[in-house]
């Protein structure tokens, strides 16, 4: 079966710092990853998606991510982050056959000090 | 917003007792997905409709049953309430209910069971 794991419980950066925000899947064939953002009392938003084609993908907010199947990861990056930014942070995976479910991971709550 | 309603906002309630939550899905949209955020459990993947007939089914109590009806609402029934029932439902909805797609989230209903 299909699972994510984000190390990352919790992380603290610093207004206009870099953020990588990390996500390992397990998953058989090519996978289909998310990143969605949840924000207090808000539901879900998607960043990001990744279906096939260039390995860097381009989101909302100035988010990018890697797909680097070598190493099963799909890692969140920004270069700046704002104060805005903070929230929490799910990676997810579509599950490989029927229909489409997400398989989330734990979310990384992201911190954000001025 | 992302075009997904959810109601009500919050609901407390008894152990033993049943609710009901809403969903009403993106214009256009044809597949509903329920899910389920607790503290200990994550976000879990609990059932999707498409076009009113179930399509998916993930880890969904016997006590719980959802339906989606002509008008593309769907609603989560959930009865005999615990404790361990208390979590936030998020409801999503997605064009065709494909991998492809992307799921749009509902801000949530907060269950609350005392």
């Amino acid at each position: 079966a299909q699972s994510v794991t984000q190390p990352d419980i919790h992380i603290t950066v610093s207004e206009g710092a870099s953020l990588e925000l990390r996500c390992n899947y397990s998953y058989g064939a090519t996978p289909y990853l998310f990143w969605y953002v949840q924000s207090p009392g808000q539901g879900l938003q998607l960043l990001l998606k990744y279906f096939s084609g260039d390995t860097l993908v381009q989101g909302i907010k100035g988010f990018e991510a890697e797909f680097k199947r070598s190493q099963s990861s799909f890692n969140l990056r920004k270069p700046s982050v704002h104060w805005s930014d903070a929230a929490e942070y799910f990676c997810a995976v579509g599950e490989e056959k029927g229909a489409q479910k997400l398989v989330f991971g734990q979310g990384t709550r992201l911190t954000i000090n001025p | 917003d992302s075009g997904v309603t959810q109601t009500p906002k919050h609901l407390i309630t008894a152990t033993g007792q049943r609710v009901t939550l809403r969903c009403s899905p993106r214009s256009g949209d044809l597949s509903v997905y329920w899910y389920q955020q607790s503290l200990d459990q994550g976000l879990q993947f609990l059932i999707q409709y498409y076009n009113g007939e179930e399509r998916a089914k993930g880890n969904i109590l016997e006590r719980f049953s959802a339906q989606q009806f002509p008008d593309l609402h769907s609603e989560l029934n959930l009865s005999s309430l615990e404790l361990g029932d208390s979590a936030l439902y998020f409801c999503a909805s997605s064009v065709e209910g494909l991998r492809t797609d992307t799921q749009y989230f509902g801000p949530g209903t907060r269950l609350t069971v005392l």
